[in-house]
């Protein structure tokens, strides 16, 4: 059974500070890994998206990395904005189904 | 832009109430999904469809029924509410291995 950790659980900065969310799966069989943002009761927003045999991809001031074979991927916010705040979601895909991780929740301070 | 759409957003229902929360998608998307999700908990897929007629329980055991009719549409059901039903809904969709696309969710409250 495929698990996904997050780490750190939540993270606090200063607006400007750049972003680093880390994620570690334990089956390195996936073919996809996505990266969510999902703001306080509402659904979830992907930010990237990462094919098994991509390295990175990157979006504005996004970028995520992804090796398949140590099962971590990284996810990188360059200059923080308190918009920013949200709680971000690291998922892999194996067989067509999804699988989370429990997020970490992310407070830019203005 | 392609979208998937939930109603209702948020509803108060009283125990017992049969209840039918929607979930459909323009895509054309074959494979659609439904996760549960308690406030500030992980995610938990509970039921799946790989297309019209194939319905599938997920990882986490749960006593709503879907159906998949159409390929855009895909209800989830509870017979009888109960306050432990009290959650967000999330479904979503995508086309053979690529992304996910969510709803904005149904935040249910059982009464």
């Amino acid at each position: 059974k495929q698990e996904v950790t997050q780490i750190p659980a939540a993270l606090s900065v200063p607006e400007g500070e750049n972003l680093v969310l880390n994620c570690s799966f334990t089956d390195s069989a996936i073919y996809n890994l996505q990266w969510f943002r999902q703001d306080p009761g509402k659904g979830l927003t992907s930010l990237l998206l990462i094919q098994s045999s991509q390295r990175e991809q990157t979006s504005g001031r996004l970028n995520a990395s992804l090796d398949k074979s140590s099962g971590r991927s990284t996810l990188y916010i360059a200059a923080s904005q308190p918009g920013d705040s949200a709680t971000y979601l690291c998922a892999v895909l194996n067989d067509y189904k999804l699988s989370f991780g429990a997020g970490t929740t992310v407070t830019v301070r203005a | 832009e392609a979208d998937i759409y939930q109603t209702p957003r948020y509803l108060v229902i009283g125990t017992g109430k049969k209840i039918t929360l929607e979930c459909s998608q323009t895509m054309g998307h074959d494979k659609m999904y439904w996760y549960q999700q308690d406030p500030g908990m992980e995610l938990h897929l509970i039921h799946y469809s790989y297309g019209v007629n194939s319905t599938e329980k997920g990882d986490l055991s749960s006593e709503s029924t879907v159906s998949r009719i159409r390929t855009e549409h895909f209800p989830l059901t509870l017979e009888s509410a109960r306050p432990s039903h009290t959650s967000q809904y999330l479904c979503a969709s995508s086309w053979d291995n690529y992304g996910y696309t969510f709803g904005s969710g149904t935040r249910l409250t059982v009464v």
